[in-house]
């Protein structure tokens, strides 16, 4: 499969508990994107990564939330102590290069703090 | 004003009708518009992706770009009830990297 491979697709945290989502973009795919999105809501933009590289971070709440993306493996977003706040769809997506392209989507992360 | 507008819907529309999805942007900046299709509980999907002004066409599906008044369309031909969906505009910011989305559009098509 060449597409976004995102995992777990559901994630079961309880309060205080840290989350791992993971991401592998496309094959080829350097730039990517996190994204999360609540019920009958629209996405909202949380972090833009390249490898090794955090280029935007604007959408992330400044803390317990953070991501990476190493040179080698997938990329990780890590949430620290979980609040029930935090259950939502968290989608990845990756583009061949940053400007102008589309972004392709995984599919997702459902997260459920219990 | 939001960056990307779209009416939020529901739109419906009998199957075999022609389904009309609009999109107004802010910055006259952009250079890049996508529309995505979004199921209920799945991950949005690209449709068609255009980046100059006029039609471009795929399929069953339109896409209009019109710069000078800052709005993107989508049109739907023979629509069927598959077609039914959320469908998401999204925006390239001027010189940037990030795409800002719509809150999208829900489209019903009647049998």
């Amino acid at each position: 499969n060449a597409g976004v491979m995102q995992n777990p697709r559901h994630l079961v945290r309880r309060r205080g508990q840290e989350a791992r989502l993971r991401c592998s973009p496309m094959k080829g795919h350097s730039h990517v994107y996190w994204y999360r999105q609540l019920p009958e809501e629209g996405l909202k933009f949380m972090v833009y990564l390249q490898k090794e590289n955090i280029i935007d971070e604007s959408g992330m709440p400044k803390e317990r939330f953070s991501a990476e993306f190493p040179k080698e493996g997938p990329s990780i977003l890590r949430i620290q102590q979980v609040v029930r706040g935090d259950s939502a769809a968290y989608f990845c997506a990756s583009s061949l290069q940053g400007l102008n392209q589309p972004q392709h989507f995984g599919d997702g992360t459902r997260l459920s703090i219990l | 004003q939001k960056e990307v507008e779209q009416n939020s819907g529901p739109l419906s529309v009998p199957e075999g009708a022609i389904a009309s999805l609009n999109c107004t942007y802010s910055d006259r900046g952009s250079q890049s518009f996508f529309w995505y299709r979004q199921y209920s509980g799945k991950s949005p999907e690209l449709i068609m992706s255009i980046y100059s002004n006029g039609d471009k066409e795929d399929g069953r599906f339109t896409a209009q770009l019109n710069k000078a008044s800052q709005y993107v369309s989508l049109l739907i031909r023979d629509s069927q009830p598959s077609d039914s969906a959320t469908y998401l505009c999204a925006v390239n910011k001027d010189s940037n990297y990030q795409l800002i989305w719509g809150a999208g559009t829900k489209l019903i098509i009647k049998p």
